[in-house]
């Protein structure tokens, strides 16, 4: 079955940018998407179809996507962004999740 | 605005039904894909399936068929998951979704508030 894999922790200092990467085979191909989860609420969509982000994401997050690994990049990242991320794309007609990055801001 | 309310928590026990609902205001129901997603404490996303409201077909992943069921109702805007032989490991929050289809790929947005299912002997 296909596998995306994420770092389980990312770290960043406040104002700095961090890059959470998910790793599948000929993910390339594949237009994943990323979804930021904050403690005790739903998944929010920051970034669809590699590069786009949806209205009212802040133009900090950015998503590129090459080869078999995708990047969420936070650029001058904020407390608020402290979060867990996860990555998702499609292999046929089936949903795969990450495992999840963590990102702490300290 | 979109807005997708889904029912409230349940407690369980081992070998039985439950059916969680997703209420979906703001849009068109019968135009966008709905999906479901569990997560159990500390542990990451797990698809669970997907509906066309308009039509009813139906996908599941393959760890959960036989045993997972999406069904709607469509003159009430609401989406239903019934998972049946409930396990411990069942234990989890359920997610509704809204599935959004682009030129290239679909994503999940908005999600539902999610509701805590709780399998306990």
């Amino acid at each position: 079955s296909y596998e995306l894999t994420q770092p389980p922790s990312v770290s960043v200092s406040p104002g700095q940018t961090a890059s959470i990467t998910c790793y599948g085979d000929k993910l390339g191909d594949t237009y994943p998407c990323w979804f930021q989860q904050k403690a005790g609420q739903s998944p929010v969509l920051v970034m669809y179809e590699d590069n786009t982000r949806p209205s009212g994401i802040p133009e900090r997050f950015s998503g590129s996507n090459s080869g078999n690994t995708a990047t969420l990049t936070i650029s001058g990242t904020q407390s608020m962004d402290e979060a867990d991320y996860y990555c998702q794309a499609w292999d046929s007609s089936t949903v795969v999740f990450g495992g999840g990055t963590k990102l702490t801001v300290l | 605005q979109v807005q997708l309310l889904q029912s409230g928590a349940e407690v369980k026990k081992p070998g039985a039904s439950v059916k969680v609902s997703c209420k979906a205001s703001g849009y068109t129901f019968t135009n966008y894909d709905l999906n479901w997603v569990r997560q159990a404490s500390g542990q990451g996303l797990e698809w669970m399936g997907w509906m066309n409201p308009n039509s009813g077909n139906t996908g599941y992943a393959q760890k959960f068929q036989g045993r997972v069921t999406i069904t709607r109702n469509t003159s009430i805007s609401t989406a239903y998951m019934e998972l049946t032989s409930l396990k411990s490991e069942d234990t989890a929050v359920y997610y509704c979704a809204r599935g959004n289809s682009g030129y290239y790929s679909k994503w999940f947005d908005p999600w539902g508030q999610g509701t805590l299912v709780t399998v306990s002997s």
